[in-house]
């Protein structure tokens, strides 16, 4: 079974721009999970998407968005590019949810804003 | 508000020696508790996870967990280190009561070395 894939891996943008990046779960599996981190701040969640619906987000702000289709795939959405924002975006997924089931990590796309 | 702590940055053991990795716990109700590996260029990868019953819980790659309540603990434990070992581990706690709708929160992590 193929695991978590996510594109693209590695990414420059720069200040004020937008970028999207994209999950695909294990097959099967209905919940995606979305987590940054950082040298400073660590690991952090993002937000949860299950059948398509947001049903847990983080405190991020409002630049942060993502949506889930209907083939389980993901995609997340950061606009306004800060600085701040470089770090490595880690997606996962599991067949129902982050805490019951065993979540399945992706190797995560690393993002640069200059 | 719930959190984790781990109080090493970093580790080093020499292979084939014990170990222990720290993590306590902030949070009010009963913990569902994990712990992480992050080997370098790799995603994270569940070892084991506490959500009730025997306080001591077996993992993959040989490690082990207790759960202390009485101390908010969940310590890592491996008899044996080996140089495969050596990456970023993670704590985290899970909020709520185990549904599918409360989310993980990660500790900062804990950097193990292994000298051969």
């Amino acid at each position: 079974k193929a695991g978590v894939t996510q594109t693209p891996r590695y990414l420059i943008k720069t200040r004020g721009q937008q970028v999207t990046l994209s999950c695909s779960p294990i097959s099967g599996h209905r919940s995606v999970s979305w987590y940054q981190q950082t040298p400073g701040q660590g690991l952090q969640f993002l937000f949860e998407y299950f059948s398509e619906t947001q049903r847990n987000k983080g405190n991020f702000p409002g630049r942060f968005s993502g949506r889930q289709f209907s083939n389980s795939r993901s995609e997340m959405n950061v606009s306004t590019l800060e600085l701040g924002d470089s770090a490595l975006y880690l997606c996962a997924s599991s067949l129902y949810g982050q805490v019951r089931e065993t979540q399945y990590f992706g190797p995560g796309t690393r993002l640069l804003v200059l | 508000a719930q959190s984790v702590t781990q109080p090493d940055i970093h580790i080093t053991v020499s292979e084939g020696a014990s170990l222990e990795l720290r993590c306590n716990y902030s949070y009010g109700a009963t913990p569902y508790l994990f712990w992480y590996v992050q080997s370098p260029g790799q995603g994270l990868q569940l070892l084991l996870k506490y959500f009730s019953g025997d306080t001591l819980v077996q993992g993959i790659k040989g490690f082990e967990a207790e759960f202390k309540r009485s101390q908010s603990s969940f310590n890592l434990r491996k008899p044996s280190v080996h140089w495969s070992d050596a990456a970023e581990y993670f704590c985290a706690v899970a909020t709520g009561m185990k549904t599918s709708y409360d989310k993980v929160i990660f500790g900062p992590g804990t950097s193990l070395s292994v000298i051969p």
